[in-house]
């Protein structure tokens, strides 16, 4: 089967750096995205990793551990427009081609 | 250069009735993606669209739902006889042949049953 977890709620501080993990169980597994979306509007891409490592991008960064089914996404120097939910999504392959399957979200909340 | 779109963006329907939601993927984009999002809840797969042809409808309730993606025109996914438990936001996503890991995602319908 297929499982993803994410912590439901988190709280942290302007200008502080936060990390939301992810974990997850897959078969086929063909990579692992991380989306931002405010609430009342669409998911929008932050990152994308299929190899082991950390994938920096400006403020924000992403981290994939195939090994151990984990992935973190790492935000510093917050603002308060981070404030949003977070979603993992795994790719995996079954059937014939690709499927996205998501996590619940991590609702992250920041504060002056 | 516009993105995916959806309308309406948001539907209110009684019990009983029919809600139809359409998709027009981002120019040049031949895959469709329809996701449910309940309140609180992430996103959940539903149907898997190319044109004209329904690749993987595994996520879809067996009864009431239905979605298309004809030849010409936008993708539409049908809800008959909407019941309270059909209230959420669907969002849409198209990718380009070949390229699903590059889905873009629309802002969404919000289907209010009441």
């Amino acid at each position: 089967g297929q499982n993803i977890d994410q912590p439901t709620e988190m709280t942290a501080t302007e200008g502080a750096i936060v990390q939301i993990n992810c974990t997850y169980q897959t078969s086929g597994f063909n990579g692992l995205f991380w989306y931002q979306q405010h609430a009342g509007e669409a998911p929008t891409f932050l990152s994308y990793n299929v190899l082991d490592g950390l994938e920096e991008k400006g403020r924000f960064s992403s981290f994939l551990s195939r090994s151990k089914g984990y992935s973190y996404l790492l935000l510093k120097e917050l603002q308060m427009k981070d404030s949003a939910s977070y979603l993992c999504a795994v790719r995996g392959f079954s059937g014939g081609y690709n499927k996205l399957i998501f996590g619940a979200g991590t609702r992250l909340a920041v504060h002056p | 250069n516009a993105g995916v779109m959806q309308n309406p963006r948001h539907l209110v329907r009684r019990r009983g009735q029919e809600a139809r939601l359409r998709c027009s993927p981002m120019k040049g984009h031949s895959h469709v993606y329809w996701y449910r999002q309940l309140p609180e809840e992430g996103l959940k797969f539903m149907v898997y669209l190319q044109k004209e042809n329904i690749i993987d409808e595994s996520g879809m309730p067996k009864e009431r739902f239905s979605a298309e993606f004809p030849k010409e025109g936008p993708s539409i996914l049908r809800i008959q006889q909407v019941v309270r438990g059909d209230s959420a936001a669907y969002f849409c996503a198209s990718s380009q042949e070949g390229a699903d890991y590059e889905q873009y995602f629309g802002p969404g319908t919000r289907l209010t049953v009441t």
